[in-house]
């Protein structure tokens, strides 16, 4: 069975802290590794990963995927009370033809000023 | 034009209605996404058009019926839905499907259903 494991589940920190969330998967056919950041409605697309070893950064948020140990972290330093959100992580894998995302439950990151 | 727009934001809706939730986009994108969020879950699939064809239907109850009449509309048709299908519902484009593509999903805002 397909499936993507996020930790922590939920996570409070200061403004200014340094935070790294986790994202472990076993899936078939693996295509990519995406994050998304979601508030109250729809999720945000934040970072898409399809090699490993290779850091993306956007801002303070930055992401790395380790195909070998099947895992990604999402690193946000200077964290700010706009980081909270639910922040989740979905891997894109394929059988046959199409491919579709399994997703992880979350981390919920609540910063505090 | 870089947005996936959802209509209704809110619906609330008795047993015995139909009701349809309408999805769009203009990025020319050739696969489309229902989506079923409860509070405090990630996004489920509930079903995935591909070129305007339904490729995948993920065990959903007849009860929700999707259409895809071109390429830039996704509509899901309701009727007869129970309580516990109360939801957020997202629908999501991407370029394509194909095992060859990497494609993100863009999401959009989402229809909160509510059904007495």
């Amino acid at each position: 069975e397909d499936k993507v494991v996020q930790s922590p589940l939920s996570l409070v920190v200061h403004e200014g802290d340094t935070v790294t969330l986790n994202c472990s998967y076993e899936v078939t056919n693996f295509r990519s590794l995406l994050w998304y950041k979601q508030e109250k409605k729809a999720p945000t697309f934040l970072f898409m990963l399809t090699s490993s070893g290779i850091e993306k950064k956007s801002g303070r948020l930055s992401s790395i995927l380790d195909k070998k140990e099947l895992f990604s972290i999402l690193n946000i330093t200077a964290t700010q009370t706009g980081d909270s959100a639910v922040y989740l992580c979905a891997v894109a894998h394929s059988g046959g033809s199409n491919y579709k995302l399994t997703f992880g439950k979350g981390t919920l990151l609540t910063v505090n000023p | 034009d870089t947005e996936v727009t959802q209509t209704p934001k809110h619906l609330v809706m008795g047993m015995t209605n139909k009701k349809s939730l309408k999805c769009e986009q203009h990025m020319g994108h050739r696969a489309m996404y229902w989506y079923k969020q409860k509070a405090k879950k990630p996004p489920e699939l509930m079903f995935v058009y591909s070129y305007e064809k339904l490729s995948i239907n993920e065990s959903v109850p007849s009860r929700f019926s999707p259409e895809c009449p071109n390429s830039s509309l996704l509509n899901l048709h309701l009727h007869a839905l129970q309580p516990e299908d109360s939801a957020l519902y997202l629908c999501a484009s991407s370029l394509q499907t194909g095992a060859s593509s990497y494609n993100e999903q863009f999401f959009g805002p989402g229809t909160r259903l509510t059904v007495l």
